[in-house]
């Protein structure tokens, strides 16, 4: 079974610094993805990547950046976080190709930047 | 680009009956994925049922089905016999059939809460 781990479940952060959000999946999946969660608005696409060290922008990537130099691993930054960052944020993957299959998510991480 | 809209933010139903989620799509494409996810408060998304643009024939999953109606841009989950274990915001989700990458498009959610 798909596993996707995010570091963190709860995270609390000041106005200002440089936050690192954690993505990591064991099945060898060459997408993943970085999604924001509102209330009312959805999932909005931040970030996602075809595979290790590329990117892409998805609808709402200001004041984001990625990282992926393992194929396992994708990292959300918040470059200087803001309150308006406060949010709920999925991570997801699914192997390359395959449309049909579903993105396979992790638990999430509720940020709240103070 | 694609849009989803769920215009229902909450509905809540009886327990045993049955309750149908509402979703409208807007694309130019012709080859799509359709999916309904499932978030209960543990927070874990959950796949509840997919269903291929090509196909005609409505996607069932046990107690979940759907409504999809190509020309009508419209994809609605029905959940007969509903279950305490239901209760849980639905996102119906779109997925280009074409490109690359397989990002989804959300709607808002729908929270669905089965009372008993």
């Amino acid at each position: 079974d798909v596993k996707v781990t995010q570091s963190s479940r709860y995270l609390v952060k000041r106005t200002g610094e440089k936050v690192f959000l954690e993505c990591v999946q064991d099945m060898d999946h060459e997408n993943m993805f970085w999604y924001r969660q509102d209330p009312g608005l959805g999932l909005r696409l931040i970030y996602f990547s075809y595979d290790v060290k590329m990117k892409e922008k998805g609808d709402i990537p200001e004041g984001y950046s990625v990282s992926r130099e393992k194929k396992e691993r994708f990292s959300l930054i918040l470059e200087s976080a803001s309150t308006n960052q406060t949010s709920m944020y999925l991570c997801a993957s699914i192997v390359g190709g395959a449309r049909r299959e579903p993105q396979h998510f992790g638990d999430g991480t509720r940020l709240s930047i103070l | 680009a694609q849009t989803v809209t769920q215009s229902q933010p909450e509905m809540s139903v009886q327990e045993a009956e049955t309750v149908t989620l509402s979703c409208t799509y807007d694309t130019s494409e012709n080859n799509y994925y359709l999916f309904w996810y499932k978030q209960p408060p543990s927070r874990q998304m959950i796949l509840v049922i997919r269903q291929e643009a090509y196909k005609q024939q409505n996607a069932t999953e046990n107690r979940f089905s759907v409504n999809f109606q190509k020309a009508a841009k419209s994809f609605s989950l029905k959940i007969s016999d509903s279950q305490l274990g239901d209760t849980a915001m639905y996102f119906c989700a779109f997925m280009k059939g074409e490109t690359s990458g397989s990002r989804l498009t959300f709607g808002e959610g729908t929270q669905l809460t089965v009372n008993p």
